[in-house]
């Protein structure tokens, strides 16, 4: 699996727009990139994954440039309640012969503050 | 649809004593997992399945066994508890092996003294 490399913390106000940059300079041609959230004393939930350009769902948006080598994780005006670990993870979603496991990094925390 | 369930939430053991943690998905997820994560350190891999009779080692698998029986079941047993094994233990399953989307469940916080 293609190594990441993303900040260890942020802080952010209320209502601001994030960008968490995760870098991945081996990223192979069939990998993916996956976000995952995880608020304290949960497990971590997916929530956006993408191959190329932009991706966005209701959460998040994710964007990559045409290199793939690193990705943006954008959350719009956030709040208190977006206070959490946000891990980015890269691999092939069992599509070739690639790594059963997923690594999860050390993640960014990310505080909003009021 | 109850997603991925494990029970306790919650345990105290003494060193040498032996557990297992349950983990059941209602999903038919082929592939299933148990992370580990302390302070600091991220999530590791401790076994994981990519079927049921199928289980392999992950990045951290001593002192742990774990079967696969059914689909739906993935308990992860510990033999003879150490303090180094008091953390947050988490349950996960995959439609597929490989998947990069998980569906975790919400952990078993294990304190051995």
């Amino acid at each position: 699996l293609a190594k990441t490399t993303q900040p260890i913390s942020m802080d952010s106000y209320e209502g601001q727009e994030v960008n968490i940059t995760c870098s991945h300079n081996n990223i192979a041609t069939n990998d993916y990139i996956t976000w995952y959230q995880q608020f304290p004393s949960q497990g971590p939930r997916f929530i956006i994954q993408g191959y190329k350009t932009k991706v966005t769902n209701e959460v998040a948006s994710l964007f990559i440039p045409a290199d793939r080598k690193s990705s943006t994780l954008s959350l719009p005006r956030v709040s208190l309640s977006d206070t959490a670990v946000y891990y980015c993870l890269v691999g092939d979603n069992g599509i070739g012969a690639g790594s059963y496991q997923l690594t999860f990094g050390k993640g960014t925390k990310l505080s909003v503050i009021p | 649809n109850a997603g991925v369930t494990q029970t306790p939430k919650f345990q105290v053991l003494k060193t040498g004593q032996s557990m297992t943690l349950q983990c059941a998905q209602d999903m038919n997820h082929e592939y299933m997992s148990w992370y580990r994560q302390d302070p600091g350190m991220g999530l590791r891999l401790i076994h994981y399945s990519v079927g049921a009779g199928i289980t392999d080692q992950g990045e951290v698998p001593n002192g742990y066994n774990v079967s696969r029986s059914t689909t739906e079941d993935f308990p992860l047993r510990l033999l003879s508890a150490a303090p180094s094994q008091t953390s947050v233990y988490f349950c996960a399953s995959s439609p597929r092996a490989g998947s990069t989307e998980a569906f975790f469940g919400q952990g078993t916080r294990l304190t051995v003294v």
